[in-house]
């Protein structure tokens, strides 16, 4: 079983530039999780989709971050414009329906804002 | 609203020796489910072990056990025989209704 993509790995971008990530969740999974790993800290979550609706995204700064899931399936998180704080790693992961279920996380993409 | 404090920022023991993570959490739902996520150093975090806070028995994994105090809303991992590859961030998780959120780590060393 193939694992949740995510690209780029690495990305440098300067202040007030946008960057856009995208994710490749695990087939089948209808939940799909965006959370911002920030050096030292524990993953935030920024939005949660079931299949392509929104189930939560009340820590998305929504001035500047947006996110969609395209027909159920990939998704793509983007910020414009980035500000030096938001450098981070961010971590795609999905599940299967339910509670119970496991959380596969892909590798992340590290993000530099300089 | 889910909250989840992991008051241990670093822990170390020695290798084969057992160790104790802790973590306490808050929710208002009354049907939730918590976990313990490990993060090596190659940042791909993977699922260590879970357990249904409607079951009173304690969850175990192989060298992996926690134990639940739902009254005092508490979730430790215990770790048995403690190996080099055990060496990694560990976040504490909680699920309700919805979203899954996490603690802040716990950095654990293994010496040899």
């Amino acid at each position: 079983e193939a694992g949740v993509a995510q690209s780029p790995r690495y990305k440098i971008i300067e202040k007030r530039q946008s960057v856009a990530f995208w994710c490749n969740p695990i087939s089948g999974h209808a939940t799909l999780y965006w959370y911002q790993q920030i050096l030292g800290q524990g993953p935030k979550l920024l939005i949660q989709f079931q299949n392509n609706g929104v189930v939560d995204d009340s820590q998305l700064p929504k001035d500047r971050f947006s996110a969609e899931r395209l027909k159920g399936v990939d998704s793509t998180l983007k910020i414009q414009p980035a500000k030096l704080e938001d450098s981070a790693v961010y971590l795609c992961a999905s599940g299967r329906t339910g509670k119970n279920t496991e959380a596969f996380f892909g590798q992340g993409t590290r993000l530099t804002v300089v | 609203a889910q909250t989840v404090t992991q008051s241990q920022p670093e822990m170390s023991v020695q290798e084969a020796e057992t160790v104790t993570l802790s973590c306490t959490y808050d929710t208002s739902e009354s049907d939730y489910y918590l976990f313990w996520y490990k993060q090596p150093p190659s940042r791909q975090m993977i699922l260590v072990i879970r357990q249904e806070a409607y079951k009173q028995q304690n969850a175990t994994e192989n060298r992996f056990s926690v134990n639940f105090q739902k009254a005092a809303k508490s979730f430790s991992l215990k770790i048995s025989d403690s190996q080099l590859g055990d060496a990694a961030m560990y976040f504490c998780g909680v699920q309700g209704a919805q979203k899954l959120v996490f603690g802040q780590g716990t950095r654990l060393t293994i010496n040899p």
